[in-house]
């Protein structure tokens, strides 16, 4: 296994467009992370998957942001009407039950 | 007040040197931490996963939790310039759910 890999590396898209990003998870982690960082800054939470069920969900996820695991094996991260705002760098992470994450390389997310 | 606070630096030591991080954290319930050193443009990498309080030493780095200061730390022995990167210390009250990241402090080992 090579790890969290995530895709686009890059992407950029004109203001109010949707995006959708990638996660595939290190096959035999059953926790699933998103996370945002913007320079400068610490990952902040977004939410996390056990899983295919969504546990939390943080209130920075507004209802343009939606986030799925289906059959508990990829995640998808969609941002509709995207804003200037939403620049930034999405990290996801997994986890087996002992803990620890293991994060990706992250999608840069510029909204033009 | 932010819940994790970490020094920005950046901070500058020269080849060989050992490198000192810290964090202090305002919640008592943190007992999970972590230490992720993360190079420009890319995904933080795990280097420390520690329970509780105590010391754990792996290689080059040994992390310290004092959860009666609510103080952790992070020791980088014979620093490289490859260690030149941003460290983060992260945080939890439980192993699975999300933790509370710092905003991470930039060092740069000088040849």
């Amino acid at each position: 296994d090579t790890g969290v890999s995530q895709d686009p590396r890059h992407k950029i898209t004109k203001r109010g467009q949707n995006v959708t990003f990638r996660c595939d998870p290190i096959s035999e982690h059953n926790r699933l992370y998103w996370y945002r960082q913007t320079l400068g800054q610490g990952p902040e939470f977004l939410t996390y998957f056990q899983n295919e069920a969504q546990l939390e969900k943080s209130r920075l996820l507004s209802d343009r942001f939606s986030a799925e695991r289906p059959k508990g094996s990829f995640s998808t991260l969609e941002i509709q009407r995207t804003e200037q705002g939403d620049s930034a760098m999405y990290l996801c992470a997994s986890s087996p039950d002992s803990g620890g994450y293991t994060f990706g390389s992250g999608t840069r997310l510029t909204v033009v | 007040q932010k819940e994790v606070e970490q020094d920005p630096g950046p901070l500058s030591v020269p080849e060989g040197a050992i490198v000192s991080l810290n964090c202090t954290y305002s919640n008592s319930a943190f007992q999970y931490f972590m230490w992720y050193r993360q190079y420009s443009r890319k995904g933080p990498e795990l280097l420390m996963y520690t329970y509780s309080s105590g010391n754990k030493e792996d290689g080059r780095f040994t992390a310290q939790v004092d959860k009666s200061s609510k103080y952790i730390s992070l020791f980088i022995r014979d620093s490289q310039p490859s260690d030149s990167a941003t460290y983060l210390c992260a945080m939890s009250s439980d192993s699975w759910g999300k933790f509370q990241f710092g905003a991470g402090t930039q060092v740069v080992v000088t040849p």
